[in-house]
């Protein structure tokens, strides 16, 4: 079956623009994560969604950082004014409800900011 | 201090030998706890979790050692397919079961 999809795969950004990067979770799942990998690092969780409700956004870096999901499925995380450090891949990943279920990832954005 | 702590090698090993990680954690709060594997430019994928009681799956084996803050993961016979960056997990439940992950063990298996 389907996995998690991510687009676009690969986004180049001069820096002070605003970028979009969307998450398709599997069918079904209605946890959504987001995280932020640096170059030789482990990912960082970023945000945390239930259905449409954001239950937990402690991780986003700054306010330049805005996740949504309006209808409980497709996820949107937005960044204004990029700056150079924010050079990373985004990963998003679903899960089933409830504590332990394993989270599936996708395949990630690789954002560069020049 | 990080939460999670990992050395991140790079470890070169043989085909066929057998190869150790180590991963500590500071949150004692912390409920569960998995490794994950990362190839190169691809995304995590979930390689076990780990119990208290220790658990194997075919070639690997996890321990957790809840007294001491401290995970391994053991591999056994290694293949050239094992190469890849080994990351230790946790997960504390109550902080909606985001995970936190260490930085992540390369592994460089060679002929």
């Amino acid at each position: 079956g389907a996995g998690v999809s991510q687009s676009p795969r690969y986004k180049v950004a001069k820096r002070g623009q605003d970028v979009a990067l969307r998450c398709d979770p599997i069918s079904g799942h209605v946890s959504l994560f987001w995280y932020q990998q640096a170059l030789g690092q482990g990912p960082e969780f970023l945000t945390y969604f239930q259905n449409e409700a954001q239950l937990d956004k402690s991780g986003l870096p700054s306010d330049r950082f805005f996740a949504e999901r309006p209808e409980g499925s497709v996820s949107t995380l937005k960044i204004q004014r990029t700056q150079q450090e924010d050079s990373a891949v985004y990963l998003c990943a679903s899960s089933l409800p409830g504590a332990y279920n394993e989270q599936f990832f996708g395949p990630g954005t690789r954002l560069t900011v020049l | 201090r990080k939460e999670v702590e990992q050395d991140p090698g790079p470890f070169n090993v043989p085909e066929g030998a057998t190869v150790a990680f180590n991963c500590t954690y500071s949150n004692s709060a912390s409920q569960s706890f998995f490794w994950y594997r990362q190839d190169c430019r691809k995304e995590p994928k979930l390689l076990m979790s780990v119990y208290s009681s220790g658990n194997e799956d075919g070639r690997f084996t996890a321990q957790l050692n809840r007294a001491s803050q401290y995970i391994s993961l053991l591999i056994r016979d290694s293949k050239l397919s094992d190469s890849a960056t080994y990351l230790c997990v946790l997960n504390t439940w109550g902080g909606g079961n985001k995970l936190t992950f260490g930085t992540g063990t390369q592994l460089k298996v060679e002929l």
